[in-house]
């Protein structure tokens, strides 16, 4: 777990704003994802991203995102269009098949 | 589409009893099921994981059982103790796919 890194852990976006959480992974992971967590709920799949230069839609890819210029970086916008961002904000990588790793998180709060 | 049913979605034990997950998997090409726990405020971590060429896998107090057949796998939780209070999520995942469970929430009781 300790080789994703995500930055910043605290985020605060005004009305009309776009902001960029950053996701770093030194474990040579092809497959890099981000999920969505409101509180007291389950993991919603927001991009994913199996190879560099390529990435999918998940289920509320709606108002956010990605690039994937790097195997190492998976960067995720909010934009303006996304009306209710705050939220807990995960990434994370994985081998193709195998365990998915997650990254400490970013809180995102809109003021 | 494909999916993971998971239950109970909170689940109260007395410290010192067992505790049992159990998540039901539609993907026939899902081949490993690992576990998850979440602390509150803190990202997922695996406790525990299976393939699907496995029935059974314990790591102390912790075990996973698969039935590929029926497509089940259960997390179960023996002597269970206050740290164990968190959310746990199940997973399937094949070559093309991950999908979690909804999560379970564990409380301990004093």
């Amino acid at each position: 777990d300790g080789g994703i890194t995500q930055s910043p852990k605290y985020l605060f976006r005004k009305e009309g704003q776009n902001v960029t959480l950053s996701c770093e992974q030194n474990l040579n992971h092809d497959a890099m994802y981000w999920y969505r967590q409101d509180p007291g709920q389950g993991l919603r799949l927001i991009y994913y991203s199996q190879i560099v230069n390529d990435f999918q839609k998940g289920d509320i890819a709606e108002g956010y995102s990605v690039s994937r210029e790097k195997k190492e970086s998976f960067p995720l916008t909010v934009t303006s269009a996304q009306k209710n961002p705050t939220a807990f904000y995960l990434c994370a990588s994985s081998l193709r098949g195998n365990t998915i790793y997650f990254g400490e998180g970013s809180w995102l709060t809109v003021v | 589409g494909e999916n993971v049913e998971q239950h109970p979605s909170t689940l109260s034990v007395q410290e010192g009893d067992s505790a049992v997950i159990k998540c039901t998997y539609s993907d026939s090409a899902s081949n490993y099921f690992p576990w998850y726990k979440q602390e509150l405020g803190k990202r997922p971590q695996l406790i525990i994981d299976i393939r699907s060429n496995v029935g059974e896998k314990k790591d102390q107090r912790i075990a996973v059982t698969l039935n590929k057949t029926a497509k089940h796998f259960s997390l179960h939780i023996t002597e269970t103790q206050p740290e164990d209070s968190a959310v746990y999520f199940c997973a399937a995942i094949s070559d093309d796919k991950i999908i979690f469970g909804k999560g379970t929430r564990l409380h301990i009781l004093p």
